[in-house]
């Protein structure tokens, strides 16, 4: 089945902690992105990359680091200068001039 | 760059009524616009799109339209749904902005039983 895949569904942080999230695609979508999405509000790009080993900031990119080694991976690190990273993240793939695939998300939890 | 803009920002429909969000875009070079459900929990879901060389498209109870010389778009749902209930999100690429996909911020549609 093609299609992108976000993990874990659930994930919890400890103050101080990084964690990373993982995006997989198997749709071979050159580009990928990442969203974050708070309770009741739209979706808000962190980061983005058009092209693997390249990647360019989003709205709200500060508190994350990305990276782009294989056109099929695009993980998310929430790092400790992210101050209040509990949300709804967000992963999606697209080809150039057509909709963007999401996946079904994680919801991150700071414990 | 693209801005979207979408109203209203909630909407209440009594089930078997029609629902409509509408959208309007900055870039006149944007050429394809989305439309996505998104269920609690979820990741959006693409539910019907347009391209600008077409006036309307038609999806069984959805469709969606498009005004080129106003730059907006329109979502219509007839005989709503319980089961319609969700956020639904418009969104449009421009080639000016690398392909970029530009969201609105989404309207909770509640369809009352």
């Amino acid at each position: 089945d093609g299609g992108i895949t976000q993990s874990p569904k659930y994930l919890f942080r400890k103050e101080g902690q990084n964690v990373t999230l993982s995006c997989e695609q198997n749709l071979n979508h050159d580009a990928m992105y990442w969203y974050r999405q708070d309770p009741g509000q739209g979706l808000r790009l962190i980061y983005y990359s058009q092209i693997v080993n390249d990647f360019q900031k989003g709205d709200i990119a500060e508190g994350y680091s990305v990276s782009r080694e294989k056109k099929e991976s695009f993980p998310l690190t929430v790092t400790s200068a992210q101050k209040n990273p509990t949300a709804f993240y967000l992963c999606a793939s697209k080809w150039a001039g057509t909709e963007a695939f999401f996946g079904q998300g994680t919801r991150l939890t700071v414990v | 760059g693209e801005n979207v803009e979408q109203h209203p920002s909630t909407l209440s429909v009594q089930e078997g009524d029609s629902a409509v969000i509408k959208c309007t875009y900055s870039d006149s070079a944007s050429n394809y616009f989305p439309w996505y459900k998104q269920e609690l929990g979820k990741g959006p879901q693409l539910i019907i799109d347009i391209r600008s060389n077409v006036g309307e498209k038609k999806d069984q109870r959805i469709a969606v339209t498009l005004n080129k010389t106003a730059k907006h778009f329109s979502l219509h749902i007839t005989e709503t749904q319980p089961e319609d209930s969700a956020v639904y999100f418009c969104a449009a690429i421009s080639n000016n902005a690398g392909n970029m996909l530009t969201f609105g911020g989404g309207t909770r549609l509640m369809v009352k039983p």
